[in-house]
């Protein structure tokens, strides 16, 4: 079983929608929480940044963690065809070795 | 402020050969991190120097090797290149090891014949 889990998609959402994007993770010890976008042929750059469980908000983008689930999620509100990307979860027991899922393609249809 | 810097962009090596990538953190950052990204898989950690030192490393071969000069610029050497090593190469960089947050570069994309 890998250690972080996230459904590859691709997901398609017409503009303006809610989106969901969710990690799971197997290890209880994890209590860093990332959320990064991908553009393509672009490194990933860093949306929300979480320590350990609740909600944080920024802008459209809101980030969850739930760690009696193992679940991690963002969400995006009012999407837009600049959102199109990948985004990938990442979570940390300490403060280095970041364990990345595998990322969603999202695309949001204009 | 700039942001992480890698170089070059693109490389195309034969199998057998050595790659070296370059990375410059952002400005007053003292760790380095390398990440493998290959297709179809997530961001695989490979590497990390702060303050010169090789602090942890991911589960790769001793070919994949690096250092971290004095001014916290990173060079990752990868040597006998094989098919598989083809991806493109991350360098993230953080203030410090306390719950800082790993800022990314663009990435070199490295391809192996």
């Amino acid at each position: 079983q890998k250690e972080v889990e996230q459904d590859p998609g691709p997901l398609s959402v017409p503009e303006g929608a809610i989106v969901s994007l969710n990690c799971t993770y197997s290890n209880s010890a994890f209590q860093y929480f990332m959320w990064y976008r991908q553009y393509s042929r672009k490194g990933p750059e860093l949306l929300m940044y979480t320590y350990s469980s609740g909600n944080k908000e920024d802008g459209r983008f809101t980030a969850q963690v739930d760690k009696s689930s193992k679940y991690i999620s963002l969400f995006i509100r009012d999407s837009q065809p600049s959102d199109s990307a990948t985004y990938l979860c990442a979570m940390s027991v300490g403060t280095y070795k970041y364990i990345f899922g595998t990322g969603t393609r999202l695309k949001v249809l204009a | 402020e700039a942001g992480v810097t890698q170089s070059p962009t693109h490389l195309i090596k034969t199998r057998g050969q050595q790659a070296t990538l370059r990375c410059s953190p952002i400005s007053g950052h003292t760790s380095v991190y390398w990440y493998q990204q290959a297709l179809g898989l997530g961001l695989q950690f490979l590497l990390w120097y702060d303050e010169g030192e090789e602090r942890n490393r991911g589960n790769f071969p001793p070919r994949f090797s690096g250092r971290q000069f004095p001014n916290y610029s990173s060079e990752l050497n990868v040597n006998a290149l094989e098919l598989e090593d083809s991806a493109l190469y991350l360098c993230a960089s953080s203030f410090g090891q306390g719950g800082e947050t790993q800022y990314f570069g663009p990435g070199t994309r490295l391809l192996v014949l």
